[in-house]
């Protein structure tokens, strides 16, 4: 069974700041992570999609890594701004699973003007 | 183009009521989701759809829960006898496939429910 944590739960920030979210997971027979935003009262918004096959994806100011042998995952914000004040989720497929994304709890990041 | 959209957004309900919750996809996705977000906990999946079908149903908590989708597109969460530990966000998902290793789930904004 697919197991997602995500450290830490809360992190805050002064404005311009890079930073990094961390995610792992239990079962390396992962079918792709995604990494998701929430913001408070809305639903999920895509940020990135890994491909097991892959190492890392790159949208304008983040950049996500996947590496499948220690289970981890990384969320890299660049140059952080107040808009970026968010939860941020990562999910992994469950083993085996193509459909089923077990998520972790969420890092709810503060970016302080 | 119109994203997942989900009715009602809020829903507060009595003890032992049933209710309906509503997900529209986005046009053309063949896959659907539903996931369960409680408080203090990560988001649950509960059952998801290919087309009209539900090849998965191991998630949904208990038999009071059931779920339908008609013609490929709207699908129905109904939660039967509803008790107090059922309050949540329910989450609706869609993608454009299932399987692909770039299938990117897209979510709706969630009906919070609350039941009394």
């Amino acid at each position: 069974k697919q197991e997602v944590t995500q450290i830490p739960a809360a992190l805050s920030v002064p404005e311009g700041e890079n930073l990094v979210l961390n995610c792992s997971f239990t079962d390396s027979a992962i079918y792709n992570l995604q990494w998701f935003r929430q913001d408070p009262g809305k639903g999920l918004t895509s940020l990135l999609l890994i491909q097991s096959s892959q190492r890392e994806q790159t949208s304008g100011r983040l950049n996500a890594s996947l590496d499948k042998s220690s289970g981890r995952s990384t969320l890299y914000i660049a140059a952080s701004q107040p808009g970026d004040s968010a939860t941020y989720l990562c999910a992994g497929g469950s083993g085996g699973s193509n459909y089923k994304l077990t998520f972790g709890k969420g890092t709810l990041l503060t970016v302080n003007p | 183009g119109a994203g997942v959209s989900q009715s009602p957004s809020n829903k507060v309900t009595e003890k032992g009521k049933d209710v309906e919750l509503r997900c529209d996809p986005i046009s053309g996705h063949t896959a659907l989701y539903w996931y369960r977000q409680s408080l203090g906990q990560g988001l649950e999946f509960l059952i998801y759809f290919q087309g009209n079908s539900a090849p998965d149903k191991s998630g949904l908590p208990s038999d009071r829960f059931s779920a339908e989708r008609t013609g490929g597109s709207v699908s129905t969460l109904t939660i039967q006898r509803t008790q107090q530990e059922d309050s949540a966000v329910y989450l609706c998902a869609s993608s454009p496939a299932v399987g692909a290793l770039n299938s990117i789930q897209y979510f709706g904004a969630g009906t919070r429910l609350s039941v009394l």
